[in-house]
Protein backbone atom coordinates (compact mmCIF):
# COMPACT_ATOMS: atom_id res chain seq x y z
CA UNK A 1 0.00 0.00 0.00
CA UNK A 2 0.76 3.90 -0.21
CA UNK A 3 1.92 4.21 -3.69
CA UNK A 4 2.30 8.00 -4.94
CA UNK A 5 2.10 8.61 -8.90
CA UNK A 6 3.81 11.27 -10.78
CA UNK A 7 3.12 12.32 -14.13
CA UNK A 8 4.70 13.22 -16.54
CA UNK A 9 8.33 11.81 -15.50
CA UNK A 10 10.21 13.56 -18.17
CA UNK A 11 9.23 17.25 -19.67
CA UNK A 12 10.71 19.11 -22.32
CA UNK A 13 9.08 22.46 -22.72
CA UNK A 14 9.84 25.79 -24.45
CA UNK A 15 10.86 29.32 -22.80
CA UNK A 16 7.69 31.25 -21.49
CA UNK A 17 5.58 28.49 -21.62
CA UNK A 18 3.86 26.58 -18.42
CA UNK A 19 4.23 22.90 -17.51
CA UNK A 20 1.81 20.83 -15.25
CA UNK A 21 3.10 18.16 -12.88
CA UNK A 22 0.61 15.95 -11.22
CA UNK A 23 0.81 13.82 -8.19
CA UNK A 24 -1.67 11.24 -7.19
CA UNK A 25 -1.77 8.97 -4.09
CA UNK A 26 -3.06 6.08 -5.53
CA UNK A 27 -4.49 3.74 -2.44
CA UNK A 28 -4.71 5.98 0.22
CA UNK A 29 -6.37 9.91 1.32
CA UNK A 30 -3.28 12.01 1.44
CA UNK A 31 -4.20 14.64 4.65
CA UNK A 32 -0.87 16.90 3.41
CA UNK A 33 1.35 16.41 -0.34
CA UNK A 34 4.87 17.89 -0.68
CA UNK A 35 7.16 19.39 -3.36
CA UNK A 36 10.16 19.09 -3.45
CA UNK A 37 12.96 19.82 -5.63
CA UNK A 38 16.30 18.16 -6.67
CA UNK A 39 19.51 19.72 -8.08
CA UNK A 40 21.95 17.50 -9.28
CA UNK A 41 24.04 15.67 -6.75
CA UNK A 42 22.81 17.31 -4.00
CA UNK A 43 19.24 16.38 -1.49
CA UNK A 44 16.04 17.49 -1.78
CA UNK A 45 14.66 20.92 -0.89
CA UNK A 46 11.11 21.20 0.02
CA UNK A 47 9.53 24.10 -1.91
CA UNK A 48 5.67 23.91 -0.37
CA UNK A 49 3.52 21.69 1.79
CA UNK A 50 -0.33 21.50 0.90
CA UNK A 51 -3.23 20.42 2.40
CA UNK A 52 -6.21 19.97 0.60
CA UNK A 53 -8.97 22.88 -0.27
CA UNK A 54 -6.12 24.84 1.28
CA UNK A 55 -3.49 27.46 0.03
CA UNK A 56 -0.41 25.50 0.33
CA UNK A 57 2.50 27.23 2.63
CA UNK A 58 5.90 28.12 0.73
CA UNK A 59 9.15 27.53 2.13
CA UNK A 60 11.43 31.11 2.33
CA UNK A 61 12.69 31.92 -1.26
CA UNK A 62 10.32 30.06 -3.51
CA UNK A 63 8.13 32.21 -5.69
CA UNK A 64 4.37 30.98 -4.92
CA UNK A 65 3.06 33.22 -8.05
CA UNK A 66 6.01 30.71 -10.65
CA UNK A 67 4.96 27.67 -8.55
CA UNK A 68 1.51 27.32 -8.56
CA UNK A 69 0.32 24.44 -5.93
CA UNK A 70 -3.21 23.62 -6.23
CA UNK A 71 -4.26 20.75 -3.41
CA UNK A 72 -8.35 19.97 -5.06
CA UNK A 73 -8.90 16.76 -4.08
CA UNK A 74 -7.45 14.43 -1.20
CA UNK A 75 -5.64 11.97 -4.01
CA UNK A 76 -4.47 14.88 -6.35
CA UNK A 77 -1.92 17.83 -5.80
CA UNK A 78 -0.67 19.75 -8.78
CA UNK A 79 2.23 21.78 -9.56
CA UNK A 80 2.09 24.10 -12.48
CA UNK A 81 5.55 25.93 -13.49
CA UNK A 82 4.58 29.35 -14.94
CA UNK A 83 6.67 31.43 -17.75
CA UNK A 84 9.44 28.57 -17.63
CA UNK A 85 12.76 29.78 -18.08
CA UNK A 86 15.84 27.33 -17.68
CA UNK A 87 16.75 27.96 -14.75
CA UNK A 88 13.54 26.19 -13.60
CA UNK A 89 15.14 22.86 -15.43
CA UNK A 90 15.44 20.36 -12.45
CA UNK A 91 14.25 17.39 -11.14
CA UNK A 92 10.87 17.87 -8.98
CA UNK A 93 9.34 14.90 -6.76
CA UNK A 94 6.40 14.84 -5.20
CA UNK A 95 5.47 13.26 -1.75
CA UNK A 96 2.45 12.67 0.63
CA UNK A 97 1.47 11.28 4.01
CA UNK A 98 -2.13 9.45 5.78
CA UNK A 99 -0.62 10.83 8.83
CA UNK A 100 -0.48 13.24 11.59
CA UNK A 101 3.04 13.59 13.23
CA UNK A 102 3.95 10.74 15.48
CA UNK A 103 1.47 8.54 13.55
CA UNK A 104 3.78 6.33 12.02
CA UNK A 105 2.69 6.84 8.08
CA UNK A 106 5.56 7.76 7.26
CA UNK A 107 5.84 9.77 3.89
CA UNK A 108 5.47 8.06 0.12
CA UNK A 109 7.54 9.57 -2.87
CA UNK A 110 6.23 9.68 -6.42
CA UNK A 111 8.82 8.66 -9.03
CA UNK A 112 9.59 12.43 -9.90
CA UNK A 113 9.91 14.71 -12.95
CA UNK A 114 12.67 15.49 -15.13
CA UNK A 115 11.38 19.38 -16.35
CA UNK A 116 14.18 20.64 -19.28
CA UNK A 117 13.23 24.29 -20.52
CA UNK A 118 14.73 25.19 -23.18
CA UNK B 1 17.48 23.61 14.99
CA UNK B 2 17.44 20.03 13.56
CA UNK B 3 20.58 19.04 11.78
CA UNK B 4 21.10 15.29 10.11
CA UNK B 5 24.18 14.11 9.36
CA UNK B 6 25.50 10.62 7.38
CA UNK B 7 28.22 9.22 7.20
CA UNK B 8 29.69 8.27 5.02
CA UNK B 9 29.07 10.22 1.79
CA UNK B 10 30.31 7.37 -0.39
CA UNK B 11 31.14 3.82 -0.02
CA UNK B 12 32.27 1.12 -2.36
CA UNK B 13 32.36 -2.43 -1.09
CA UNK B 14 32.57 -5.99 -3.21
CA UNK B 15 29.61 -7.84 -3.33
CA UNK B 16 28.57 -9.97 -0.12
CA UNK B 17 30.13 -7.79 2.50
CA UNK B 18 27.75 -6.49 5.03
CA UNK B 19 27.60 -3.13 5.46
CA UNK B 20 26.58 -0.19 8.07
CA UNK B 21 24.91 2.92 7.02
CA UNK B 22 25.49 6.13 9.76
CA UNK B 23 22.89 8.86 10.39
CA UNK B 24 23.26 11.02 13.35
CA UNK B 25 20.80 14.40 14.68
CA UNK B 26 21.10 16.74 16.70
CA UNK B 27 17.73 17.10 18.44
CA UNK B 28 16.28 13.98 19.94
CA UNK B 29 12.40 15.27 20.05
CA UNK B 30 11.45 13.31 17.37
CA UNK B 31 8.48 11.63 15.65
CA UNK B 32 10.02 9.17 13.75
CA UNK B 33 13.05 8.46 11.54
CA UNK B 34 12.54 7.22 7.63
CA UNK B 35 15.40 5.04 5.54
CA UNK B 36 15.08 5.87 1.76
CA UNK B 37 17.28 5.09 -1.55
CA UNK B 38 17.38 6.93 -4.41
CA UNK B 39 18.21 5.89 -7.93
CA UNK B 40 20.28 8.04 -10.49
CA UNK B 41 17.02 10.06 -11.84
CA UNK B 42 14.58 8.61 -9.89
CA UNK B 43 12.03 9.30 -6.79
CA UNK B 44 12.86 7.99 -3.18
CA UNK B 45 11.84 4.31 -2.23
CA UNK B 46 10.90 4.16 1.38
CA UNK B 47 12.60 1.53 3.24
CA UNK B 48 12.43 1.74 6.67
CA UNK B 49 10.58 4.10 9.03
CA UNK B 50 11.05 3.88 12.72
CA UNK B 51 8.74 5.63 15.12
CA UNK B 52 9.92 7.68 18.12
CA UNK B 53 8.76 4.85 20.27
CA UNK B 54 10.70 1.63 18.23
CA UNK B 55 14.49 0.55 18.75
CA UNK B 56 14.49 -1.16 15.20
CA UNK B 57 12.98 -2.28 12.01
CA UNK B 58 13.63 -5.21 9.71
CA UNK B 59 12.81 -5.58 6.42
CA UNK B 60 14.53 -9.06 4.44
CA UNK B 61 18.39 -7.72 4.32
CA UNK B 62 17.47 -4.79 5.76
CA UNK B 63 17.59 -3.67 9.55
CA UNK B 64 17.42 -0.05 10.84
CA UNK B 65 17.89 0.99 14.30
CA UNK B 66 17.33 4.11 16.41
CA UNK B 67 18.39 5.34 19.58
CA UNK B 68 17.20 8.86 20.68
CA UNK B 69 18.69 9.83 23.17
CA UNK B 70 22.17 9.30 21.39
CA UNK B 71 20.81 11.02 18.15
CA UNK B 72 21.68 7.82 15.80
CA UNK B 73 19.98 5.60 13.72
CA UNK B 74 22.02 2.87 11.40
CA UNK B 75 20.87 1.01 8.56
CA UNK B 76 22.68 -2.35 8.26
CA UNK B 77 22.67 -4.08 5.09
CA UNK B 78 23.25 -7.65 5.15
CA UNK B 79 24.70 -9.57 2.01
CA UNK B 80 25.08 -6.89 -0.42
CA UNK B 81 24.47 -7.34 -3.86
CA UNK B 82 24.85 -4.63 -6.97
CA UNK B 83 21.16 -3.91 -6.96
CA UNK B 84 21.78 -2.17 -3.37
CA UNK B 85 23.98 0.28 -5.45
CA UNK B 86 22.00 3.37 -4.63
CA UNK B 87 21.82 6.63 -2.83
CA UNK B 88 21.01 6.24 0.92
CA UNK B 89 18.71 9.52 2.63
CA UNK B 90 17.82 9.29 6.22
CA UNK B 91 15.02 11.75 7.32
CA UNK B 92 13.57 12.87 10.93
CA UNK B 93 10.31 14.15 11.18
CA UNK B 94 10.64 16.28 14.05
CA UNK B 95 7.68 17.20 13.05
CA UNK B 96 7.35 21.31 11.98
CA UNK B 97 4.66 21.37 9.71
CA UNK B 98 5.40 18.13 8.29
CA UNK B 99 8.98 18.70 7.07
CA UNK B 100 11.09 16.44 6.78
CA UNK B 101 14.86 17.15 7.93
CA UNK B 102 17.50 15.07 5.21
CA UNK B 103 20.68 14.14 5.40
CA UNK B 104 22.87 14.42 2.79
CA UNK B 105 23.34 11.11 1.69
CA UNK B 106 25.13 8.15 1.44
CA UNK B 107 26.18 7.03 -2.00
CA UNK B 108 26.70 3.35 -2.03
CA UNK B 109 28.50 1.19 -4.56
CA UNK B 110 28.61 -2.46 -4.64
CA UNK B 111 30.72 -3.82 -7.09
CA UNK B 112 30.15 -7.37 -8.82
Amino acid sequence: GAVVSQHPSRVICKSGTSVKIECRSLDFQATTMFWYRQFPKQSLMLMATSNEGSKATYEQGVEKDKFLINHASLTLSTLTVTSAHPEDSSFYICSATKGTPGTGYGYTFGSGTRLTVV
Amino acid sequence: KQEVTQIPAALSVPEGENLVLNCSFTDSAIYNLQWFRQDPGKGLTSLLLIQSSQREQTSGRLNASLDKSSGRSTLYIAASQPGDSATYLCAVDGSRNYQLIWGAGTKLIIKP
